[in-house]
């Protein structure tokens, strides 16, 4: 069966620009997260939402991140006013149960700021 | 901040089996130990969780010590594709990831 999908797999931002990463999660699956990986290191969680509704975004950044899931099943991470310091491959999972049941992870999608 | 220690990087011969440790001295009652490994250039991949009991799957073992407060995932015949980083993590509420162990196999 279909697994996440993430789009578009690669993009390049000049400094400033605003971005939208989309997230389509697994057919049925409740919960959603969005995690950022830094080269070379594990993913960071940033936020998680069961159904439409965002429990916990923690773990995003700054205001410039914001992410939002509006019926429930895509997604969509946009950072706006994009710095050099976003430079990341950003993860998108989904799980069928709450946040600690084995989460799909989508392939990222590697974000340059230049 | 993850909660768990692992090495950051192990060496394994192909068709060996491999112990990977990890320590979560910290660990609750309530939390599980969950195993995901991340292939190269891929999204990270659930492998197996536990509570109190050794639990097996097609995957791997995970070995739990009686006090809890380390694990052990164990690969039983190490091959080329089994080559990631390796991440253990203490999950109640929610799962943080470390830096995980990057496995070497070598032919």
């Amino acid at each position: 069966g279909a697994g996440v999908s993430q789009s578009p797999r690669y993009k390049v931002a000049k400094r400033g620009q605003d971005v939208a990463l989309r997230c389509d999660p697994i057919s049925g699956h409740v919960s959603l997260f969005w995690y950022q990986q830094a080269l070379g290191q594990g993913p960071e969680f940033l936020t998680y939402f069961q159904n439409e509704a965002q429990l916990d975004k923690s773990g995003l950044p700054s205001d410039r991140f914001f992410a939002e899931r509006p019926e429930g099943s895509v997604s969509t991470l946009k950072i706006q006013r994009t710095q050099q310091e976003d430079s990341a491959v950003y993860l998108c999972a989904s799980s069928l149960g709450p946040r600690i049941y084995e989460q799909y992870f989508g392939p990222g999608t590697r974000l340059t700021v230049t | 901040d993850a909660k768990t220690t692992q090495p950051n990087s192990m060496e394994s011969n192909e068709e060996e089996p491999v112990h990977l440790p990890c320590n979560h001295s910290t660990i609750s009652g309530t939390d599980y130990i969950h195993w995901y490994r991340q292939l190269p250039s891929q999204g990270p991949e659930y492998v197996i969780h536990g509570l109190t009991s050794n639990v097996n799957n097609r995957m791997a073992s995970l070995a739990i010590a009686e006090d809890r407060k380390s694990s052990t995932l164990i690969l039983h015949r190490a091959t080329l594709r089994d080559a990631a980083v390796y991440y253990c993590i203490e999950a109640n509420n929610d799962m943080r990831f470390g830096a995980g162990t990057r496995l070497t196999v070598k032919p």
